[in-house]
């Protein structure tokens, strides 16, 4: 049973605008969520996080909201740089263990 | 080197084979997770290590899936008699125990079974 879900597969984005990457999760008791950009033939990077205590965590150009009541995410890149073109996974880590929950990853295309 | 390092990067293999994956996780970190990502999948959990307690198994597909980590260092991922679906992208991470903090993924091993 798939607890963290991405459901936009991918998403095109003109260089200079927003790119919004979306996230929802079923299980109420993840208290850090994540996101991760994966190149091609690499590993997944670390990007930025937030605690379920927050609803909104910044760096840089990446900002992650968090919408606990939706238990819903959102990742928001801005101005979108053709280098941001990736697949962008969304995860979560619950209070009972530090296993990370994985969605299924949306890939960006950011057009010049 | 200061990431984490798997090997060997690919890996093709017969059917019915055993194999073995290794990960060099990075130094200080207490926490090694292993994923396999397959094709147009998402990231699978398979198998955590925590210091000296008991690994969490609860994502390995099969007995035929076993995994070490000797010395609370480096990890080896068994596949026996490896079987087509075993095909994927192996992926090893480490973490530290700051929550929130992320894990750091290596490169992964390109499993191929033919």
């Amino acid at each position: 049973d798939q607890q963290v879900k991405q459901n936009s597969p991918s998403l095109s984005v003109q260089e200079g605008r927003i790119s919004i990457l979306n996230c929802d999760y079923t299980n109420s008791m993840f208290d850090y969520f994540l996101w991760y950009k994966k190149y091609p033939a690499e590993g997944p990077t670390f990007l930025i996080s937030i605690s379920s205590i927050k609803d909104k965590n910044e760096d840089g150009r990446f900002t992650v909201f968090l919408n606990k009541s939706a238990k819903h995410l959102s990742l928001h890149i801005v101005p979108s740089q053709p280098g941001d073109s990736a697949v962008y996974f969304c995860a979560a880590q619950g209070n009972t263990g530090n296993q990370f929950y994985f969605g299924t990853g949306t890939s960006l295309t950011v057009i010049p | 080197g200061a990431g984490v390092s798997q090997s060997p990067s690919n890996k093709v293999t017969e059917k019915g084979k055993d194999v073995e994956l290794r990960c060099d996780p990075i130094s200080g970190h207490t926490a090694l997770y292993w994923y396999r990502q397959s094709l147009g999948q998402g990231l699978e959990f398979l198998i955590y290590f925590q210091g000296n307690s008991a690994p969490d198994k609860s994502g390995l597909p099969s007995d035929r899936f076993s995994a070490e980590r000797t010395g609370g260092s480096v990890s080896t991922l068994t596949i026996q008699r490896t079987q087509q679906e075993d095909s994927a992208v192996y992926l090893c991470a480490s973490s530290s125990l700051l929550r929130g903090g992320g894990a750091f993924f290596g490169q992964g091993t390109r499993l191929t079974v033919v």
